[in-house]
């Protein structure tokens, strides 16, 4: 059964740094690209940033370029989200998600990051 | 950028009607690499329709996906009750692989 479990999530102050973790199984890792996505609460979705399969490719929404880093493990079947210089408005769920192609087909079950002071 | 424009923004039907949602890119969508998620109140969204007009594994065949170039369209034949929920489009072929602002379909 293919999962996808969520962690790092948590409450930061502006300025500050997290990294989110999304661990898989259940499908061959390193095969498929992976997806970055939030969600500010009550709001639409905003994709943030995805990794091809072998990580040698990445792209970023501009919202979050530069500041955030994908980055994935596929010896751990893990993918990461660096994220820095947070501000109030990157508090949102994060949702890691599968690619087939680069259409999101299995979704995590989201993590909150809160940024406040 | 690909901006894309979801109408209307709320649908209300009772359950046994059609709904059809519009997705409208500003610009053309690359191999209609466009596809539609269904999100309900607390969850993950969860992907309906793949490449314009796929249904994703599970999915029922009342919903089926339309549309090329810039304009797409989402259908449910007959809603149940469980298909009340919030919808986005999403083109998957040129970063940043952009959302719409959703179409919610409630309850009349």
């Amino acid at each position: 059964e293919l999962q996808l479990v969520q962690s790092g999530g948590g409450v930061v102050q502006p300025g500050g740094s997290l990294r989110l973790s999304c661990a898989v199984s259940g499908f061959t890792f390193g095969d498929y690209a992976m997806h970055w996505v939030r969600q500010a609460p009550g709001k639409g979705l905003e994709w943030v940033s995805l990794i091809t399969g072998d990580g040698s490719s990445t792209f970023y929404a501009d919202s979050v370029k530069g500041r955030f880093t994908i980055s994935r493990d596929n010896s751990k079947n893990s993918l990461y989200l660096q994220m820095k210089s947070l501000r109030t408005e990157d508090t949102a769920f994060y949702y890691c998600a599968k690619a087939s192609g680069w259409t999101a087909d299995h979704w995590g079950p989201g993590t909150l990051v809160t940024v406040s002071s | 950028e690909i901006v894309l424009t979801q109408s209307p923004g709320t649908l209300s039907l009772s359950p046994g009607e059609r709904a059809t949602l519009s997705c409208r890119a500003s610009q053309t969508v690359g191999n209609n690499y466009l596809a539609w998620y269904q999100q309900k109140p607390g969850q993950a969204p969860r992907l309906v329709i793949d490449d314009a007009s796929r249904r994703a594994s599970g999915v029922p065949d009342r919903f089926s996906g339309s549309g090329s170039g810039t304009d797409f369209t989402l259908t449910i034949s007959r809603l149940e009750p469980e298909d009340f929920a919030v919808y986005y489009c999403q083109q998957c072929a040129t970063p940043p692989l952009t959302f719409g602002g959703g179409t919610k379909v409630e309850v009349k």
